[in-house]
């Protein structure tokens, strides 16, 4: 079953934070973070392995609560080129990643 | 620029043509997905090869046919596709065993079908 994204869209003002969810319904082995620009392929952002575990890239980071089987995407102090689709995936079984429902971001000037 | 090559950017064809997508990488990766795409939707799984072998189909329509010739290449051949199957489709690669792993998306090649 395909991950829920909360929120559908976020709209930024430069330096703003942003928080991303994405909540599954069964337990889950990893998470994957993507982003995706219009009319690009989607970007490997990070991966979440075990429950708890807080992985960042610059100034976007991401938790695991392998418990609630949720993770949280936090992107702080946004800049222009986090514009974009950011999708979720999940794994449940080996090499099979299942994509959430996205969460789109503007930010703007 | 992607290290992950899709051919060609885009295709339009009609419901009796055959054609072929293609796509390639030079990583050494040994898992390569496709993945269709419809517009302000997420990528949806169609097929995921393992060392070279259809490890996953996600029940796709016959018309779609997946070939992997060896470990570079990944092949979708196309035959008497609907309308509904116009979308982005997406190849991906990665090591096997991709719980901890990235997958590597190409830029997709973009299909309507007339």
């Amino acid at each position: 079953q395909q991950p829920v994204q909360s929120p559908q869209a976020v709209i930024l003002r430069e330096g703003e934070d942003a928080v991303i969810n994405c909540s599954s319904s069964k337990a889950l082995y990893s998470v994957h973070w993507y982003r995706q620009k219009h009319g690009e392929a989607p970007v490997f952002l990070m991966i979440l392995l075990k429950g708890g575990e807080q992985k960042g890239h610059e100034k976007i980071s991401a938790s695991f609560n392998e418990k609630k089987q949720q993770s949280s995407l936090y992107l702080t102090a946004s800049q222009l080129s986090y514009s974009g689709t950011y999708f979720c995936g999940t794994e449940r079984d080996t090499d099979k990643l299942i994509f959430g429902t996205g969460t789109r971001l503007q930010v703007f000037p | 620029d992607t290290e992950v090559t899709q051919t060609p950017k885009h295709l339009v064809m009609g419901m009796t043509n055959k054609k072929s997508l293609k796509c390639e990488q030079h990583m050494g990766h040994r898992a390569m997905y496709w993945y269709k795409q419809k517009a302000k939707k997420p990528p949806e799984l169609m097929f995921v090869y393992s060392y070279e072998k259809l490890s996953i189909n996600e029940s796709v329509p016959s018309r779609f046919s997946p070939e992997c010739p060896n470990s570079s290449l990944l092949n979708l051949h196309l035959h008497a596709l609907q309308p509904e199957d116009s979308a982005l489709y997406l190849c991906a690669s990665s090591q096997v065993g991709s719980s901890n792993q990235p997958q590597h998306f190409g830029d997709g090649t973009r299909l309507s079908i007339l």
